[in-house]
Order: structure tokens, then C-alpha cells, then sequence
């Protein structure tokens, strides 16, 4: 099974640059999760889609950061214009709601690899 | 407002020796807690998850343990090897059908050989 794909791995931009950063889940994962993790830090939520539906945005910055996921699949991340503290490594995760032990139901989430951005 | 705490922020050991990871969470209404690993330039893996009803779980030299009352959790590790070398970070799922995850800020990991 191929796991949660990003590109790019890496950006590079100056600060008041816009930039875009792409997911594509694990297929048939319904719920998708976008993280923003600064150096030793946690990941931190930003986004989290069912389907093509936003279900959690609270701690996106909606001033600057965007985010879709058409059709229900690829998810798309977007900083305009760019600060100095949005760098960070964004991670995409996806994950599917089935039965576990004892008939309870389990939520895994599987991670990408992330993008490492850059502000200067 | 849920805060995760791991204790210490790093560690290292000599190869082959037993350790134990922290963390406390403030919110004991949690409906799981997951402990992953994450290696540099790479996303995380998830290595246990243990339900609100449970008191632990294993998964060959790891061992995690839940104490929901008293809002803490270890992570202990046999026999470490260097392959074991990473940032671990535990994370907890609130309940009520909210699937947001909170994560403490890890702690790093360094098995010498």
C-alpha cells in the first residue's frame, strides 16, 4: 500500500512570497489532517477535511493560510504572503475509522514525510 | 485546553540498556494516547496506541502505559540499540468524537553503541 505523498520536500522563499504545498492521501482514507511542526515543537493541527468537507480549521491562520481538498482526494496547502515564522515542516496525514478489538472503532493516522519551508 | 508534556526533552543511553520516556497530559477526558516515533526529514510512525479503557500495551521492546486518572503515560524501551535512535512524541485524541490530535514537543533519543 503506497503511503501519504508530498511534494515538494523542500521550499525556499523570501518572506511576502507565496507558496503551495501539495498532499495526496493513502486511497480510500476519507479524513485528511494538515500539521505545522516548528523546530522543537509538536505538530501542531492546522486543518483537518472529510471528504471534501473542513471539520476542524480553529488554529489556521485565515489570514494568510488556505487550504482545499477538491473531490474528496489531493489536498492543497497555501501561505500568502509568507512570515518568517511559518517556517516549519508541514506534514499531511490521512487516516480511516475501522473496527478494532472489542468492536470499538480505531483511527489511525498515517503520516507523509512532510515539507520543509524556508522563510528568509 | 489540553497541554502535552514529555520529560526530558533528551536522552542518551548506552546501547543495551532499559529506559523510560515521560509524558502528562492536563485533561484526563482523553479517548486515546499514541506514542510515535519520528525519524529526521521524515513524517511520523505511529508504535502504540492505548484506548481511554486500557492500562497499556506492548509491541515487541516497547511497552506503553496509561494512567488516565493521574494524566500520565510512559513509554519504556528494552534492550536499546541505536536503530532506536529517533524523537519520540506522544499525542492525545480528546473524546467527544473530536479526532484532533494534541502532541507533546518529544523527546530525542540518542542510543550509543
Amino acid at each position: 500500500e503506497a503511503g501519504v505523498a508530498q511534494s515538494p520536500r523542500y521550499k525556499i522563499i523570501e518572506k511576502r512570497q507565496s507558496v503551495a504545498f501539495w498532499c495526496n492521501p493513502i486511497s480510500g482514507h476519507a479524513t485528511l489532517y494538515w500539521y505545522q511542526q516548528i523546530l522543537g515543537q509538536g505538530p501542531k493541527l492546522l486543518i483537518q477535511f472529510q471528504n471534501n468537507g473542513v471539520v476542524d480549521d480553529s488554529q489556521l491562520p485565515k489570514d494568510r493560510f488556505s487550504a482545499e481538498r477538491l473531490k474528496g482526494v489531493d489536498s492543497t496547502l497555501k501561505i500568502q504572503p509568507a512570515k518568517l515564522e511559518d517556517s516549519a515542516v508541514y506534514l499531511c496525514a490521512s487516516s480511516y475509522r475501522g473496527l478494532a478489538g472489542g468492536g470499538r472503532y480505531q483511527e489511525t493516522q498515517y503520516f507523509g514525510p512532510g515539507t520543509r519551508l524556508l522563510v528568509l | 485546553k489540553q497541554e502535552v508534556t514529555q520529560i526530558p526533552a533528551a536522552l542518551s543511553v548506552p546501547e543495551g540498556e532499559n529506559l523510560v520516556l515521560n509524558c502528562s497530559f492536563t485533561d484526563s477526558a482523553i479517548y486515546n494516547l499514541q506514542w510515535f516515533r519520528q525519524d529526521p526529514g521524515k513524517g511520523l510512525t505511529s508504535l502504540l496506541l492505548i484506548q481511554s479503557s486500557q492500562r497499556e500495551q506492548t509491541s515487541g521492546r516497547l511497552n506503553a502505559s496509561l494512567d488516565k486518572s493521574s494524566g500520565r503515560s510512559t513509554l519504556y524501551i528494552a534492550a536499546s540499540q541505536p536503530g532506536d535512535s529517533a524523537t519520540y512524541l506522544c499525542a492525545v485524541k480528546k473524546g467527544g468524537g473530536s479526532e484532533k490530535l494534541v502532541f507533546g514537543k518529544g523527546t530525542k533519543l540518542t542510543v550509543n553503541p
